[in-house]
């Protein structure tokens, strides 16, 4: 069993719409959570961290943590073409080691 | 800016030969240094934890006589990539634990380097 997995996708939605991105982990253990972006051809970058229960907005992007579910989400909402990239769900037991899911690519349509 | 340089950014080599790649920590101290690979179309694998000043700590299938690490300073991890051959062409990323929002830590990543083995 995977320790991370994320929706497979690809997921295309239109410009301004609400892009939705799932991710469940298999460690109890865990402690922190995040989302990062990546563009083709380069590095991560981290968009989202949260760490406790609940719902965590950063503009347009809301990350939602539920420890009982082991499941994360990354809403993208008034989506933009900008944001097309894979997005990486990445889980770890202390802020350390990360472990990754294998990433949800986002095509958003002008 | 940015707070870890990686070097080469782009790697081509023949098969047999080694490669060293670079990871300097630029805002701050660094006792830990991490690595991964990625392959295309797949996720970040963690290769190895670098140590400062002591033997990295390898992930379960990872060489460590084809993957050395090198932790000379608190600002600098290398690895190389040792008779290097087609099946390690991948996309290689070091990352650097910094101080995040409300005292945690959060991995700031390297460019990447690309290694294409011919």
């Amino acid at each position: 069993q995977k320790e991370v997995e994320q929706n497979s996708g690809p997921l295309s939605v239109p410009e301004g719409a609400i892009a939705s991105l799932n991710c469940t982990y298999s460690d109890r253990g865990s402690q922190s959570f995040f989302w990062y972006r990546q563009y083709s051809g380069k590095s991560p970058e981290l968009i989202m961290s949260i760490y406790s229960n609940g719902d965590k907005e950063d503009g347009r992007f809301t990350a939602q943590l539920n420890k009982a579910s082991q499941y994360v989400s990354l809403l993208i909402r008034d989506s933009q073409p900008s944001d097309s990239a894979t997005y990486l769900c990445a889980v770890s037991p202390d802020d350390y080691k990360l472990s990754f899911g294998a990433g949800t690519t986002v095509t958003v349509r002008a | 800016g940015a707070v870890v340089s990686q070097h080469p950014s782009r790697v081509i080599c023949k098969s047999g030969t080694s490669v060293k790649i670079e990871c300097r920590s630029l805002d701050f101290q660094a006792t830990t240094m991490f690595w991964y690979r990625q392959f295309p179309k797949q996720s970040l694998m963690l290769m190895a934890t670098s140590n400062e000043g002591s033997k990295a700590t390898y992930e379960q299938g990872v060489e460590k006589d084809k993957f050395l690490i090198n932790h000379a300073s608190l600002t600098l991890s290398t690895l190389t990539v040792t008779s290097a051959h087609p099946e390690d062409s991948s996309f290689y990323i070091c990352s650097v634990p910094g101080q995040g929002a409300r005292g945690k830590n959060i991995q700031y990543f390297g460019a990447g380097t690309r290694l294409s083995v011919l």
